[in-house]
C-alpha cells in the first residue's frame, strides 16, 4: 500500500530552468511533508519540509508547495543547476513523526 | 562529528545465515530508524526507536529484530536471511519533534 506516490521516475531539465517534482499522498492523516535528495552510494539528505498548516515553504532555490485538498505537493528548484542532478524522495508523516513514508523517488537530471 | 555510521558497507550472506547491521550516531538524537531501499519501492520503514529501551515496528518488520540499549546505537538483526532481504539498508536518526532525518551511507546486502 503505497501511501506516498511519485509518478514520474525521471525528469530532465536544462540548466537555469525550473525543475518541478511532484508527489501525491493518500493518507489524510499526514500532516508533515519532507523532501530528500540522494546521490549515488550516499544516504538521503534532508532538503526542505512543510507543515500542513502552510501551503508554501521556501529555502533559497527550493520551494515546496502543498495542496491539501488535492493531497499533492511539489518541489520547485529555480534555477536548476547540474549539481542538483540526483534522486529526490518525497516523504510524509503523521503528528508523531515516527512512521515516515517515502515515495519511490524521481531521478532529476539537469543538463548543462 | 561523524553523524550516522553504518557498518559494514557491503555484505553477502547465504540463505539462512544471521547477521547484525550496525548503526551508531554521535549527535545525541532521540529517534533512530532503519529503512530498506528497493528499486521502484522507495524507502520502507523496518523498525524505529524513540529512545533507549523503546522500539516499535514499521511497515516491513518481518525477519528483523532491533534493540536500543544506548542512545547512540541501534543495531538491526537479520534472524535467518532470505533472498527477499537483498536490499540497501539505511539507518537514520533525528531529534524529537519535527524535522528531517540524518541518514547513514547505507549497507548493501545480498542474500544468495
Amino acid at each position: 500500500d503505497q501511501q506516498v506516490k511519485q509518478n514520474s521516475p525521471s525528469l530532465s531539465v536544462q540548466e537555469g530552468r525550473i525543475s518541478i517534482l511532484n508527489c501525491d499522498y493518500t493518507n489524510s492523516m499526514f500532516d508533515y511533508f519532507l523532501w530528500y535528495k540522494k546521490y549515488p552510494a550516499e544516504g538521503p539528505t534532508f532538503l526542505i519540509s512543510i507543515s500542513s498548516i502552510k501551503d508554501k515553504n521556501e529555502d533559497g532555490r527550493f520551494t515546496v508547495f502543498l495542496n491539501k485538498s488535492a493531497k499533492h505537493l511539489s518541489l520547485h528548484i529555480v534555477p536548476s543547476q547540474p549539481g542538483d542532478s540526483a534522486v529526490y524522495f518525497c516523504a510524509a508523516t503523521t503528528y508523531n513523526n515516527n512512521d515516515m513514508r517515502f515515495g519511490a523517488g524521481t531521478r532529476l537530471t539537469v543538463k548543462p | 562529528n561523524a553523524g550516522v555510521t553504518q557498518t559494514p558497507k557491503f555484505q553477502v550472506l547465504k540463505t539462512g545465515q544471521s547477521m547484525t547491521l550496525q548503526c551508531a550516531q554521535d549527535m545525541n538524537h532521540e529517534y533512530m530508524s532503519w529503512y530498506r531501499q528497493d528499486p521502484g519501492m522507495g524507502l520502507r520503514l523496518i523498525h524505529y526507536s524513540v529512545g533507549a529501551g523503546i522500539t516499535d515496528q514499521g511497515e516491513v518488520p518481518n525477519g528483523y529484530n532491533v534493540s536500543r540499549s544506548t542512545t547512540e546505537d541501534f543495531p538491526l538483526r537479520l534472524l535467518s536471511a532470505a533472498p527477499s532481504q537483498t536490499s540497501v539498508y539505511f539507518c537514520a536518526s533525528r531529534f524529537g519533534g519535527r524535522g528531517g532525518y540524518t541518514f547513514g551511507s547505507g549497507t548493501r546486502l545480498t542474500v544468495v
